[in-house]
């Protein structure tokens, strides 16, 4: 993997529905791995930002997990809400002082 | 409040023209940065700056310029010489340069170009 890749691309989900979406990356110069929340019209957030293999953090119904070693991260949302909805970036944080974004997830939650 | 402004939120220009995008901040943070976003596409780095006076190229930084006068002003200047510069740009922040701090973003301006 030479890039930072998301997927699925989006995803449609009834509320209470749990989902989860994923984040692959070149595992090589890994230094740090961002998860960030973009609202339409807002500016992105930040969710969590992990840096060692095997981290699992959690915001309320919202965690994520950590794998430099096959290059993967894993966003779980238990219990979609309407406010949910939103397009969740990941972004790697390499050894050059770099950061390469992925094209995001766009989560939409019905009621 | 602290945070991140960026004006215009909309911007026209004319093919030819340069225009500029401002970026400031009220963080007290080092570093700034300069992103691009084309659909189906991730955030590209255009310029970053970890310090007053000082700043780096990013993977697309060919017909852009910026400056860094002040810690809490990173201005972009979109040229004439930028073959595709209708997109949506983000500038963002962190105190320091270190990776494993969250970056704060604006809120964005979207430029057309005709």
């Amino acid at each position: 993997i030479l890039n930072v890749e998301q997927s699925p691309q989006s995803l449609h989900v009834q509320e209470g529905d749990s989902t989860n979406f994923t984040c692959s990356f070149p595992s090589s110069n890994f230094y740090a791995l961002h998860w960030y929340r973009w609202e339409t019209a807002k500016s992105p957030e930040a969710l969590f930002v992990m840096t060692l293999n095997g981290d699992e953090k959690k915001k309320g119904r919202i965690s994520a997990t950590l794998n430099t070693k096959e290059g993967y991260s894993y966003l779980y949302i238990k219990g979609s809400q309407p406010e949910d909805s939103a397009t969740y970036l990941c972004a790697l944080g390499e050894n050059n002082n770099d950061m390469r974004f992925g094209a995001g997830t766009r989560l939409t939650v019905k009621p | 409040d602290g945070g991140i402004t960026q004006s215009p939120k909309y911007l026209f220009r004319k093919e030819g023209q340069n225009v500029t995008l401002s970026c400031e901040q009220n963080l007290n943070h080092d570093a700034m940065y300069w992103y691009r976003q084309d659909p189906g596409q991730g955030l590209r780095l255009i310029y970053y700056s970890q310090i007053v006076n000082d700043f780096q190229k990013g993977d697309i930084a060919e017909g852009y310029s910026v400056s860094r006068e002040k810690k809490e002003s990173f201005p972009l200047t979109v040229t004439s010489a930028q073959k595709n510069p209708t997109a949506f740009y983000l500038c963002a922040s962190r105190p320091g340069g270190a990776l494993n701090s969250p970056l704060h973003f604006g809120n964005g301006t979207r430029l057309t170009v005709t």
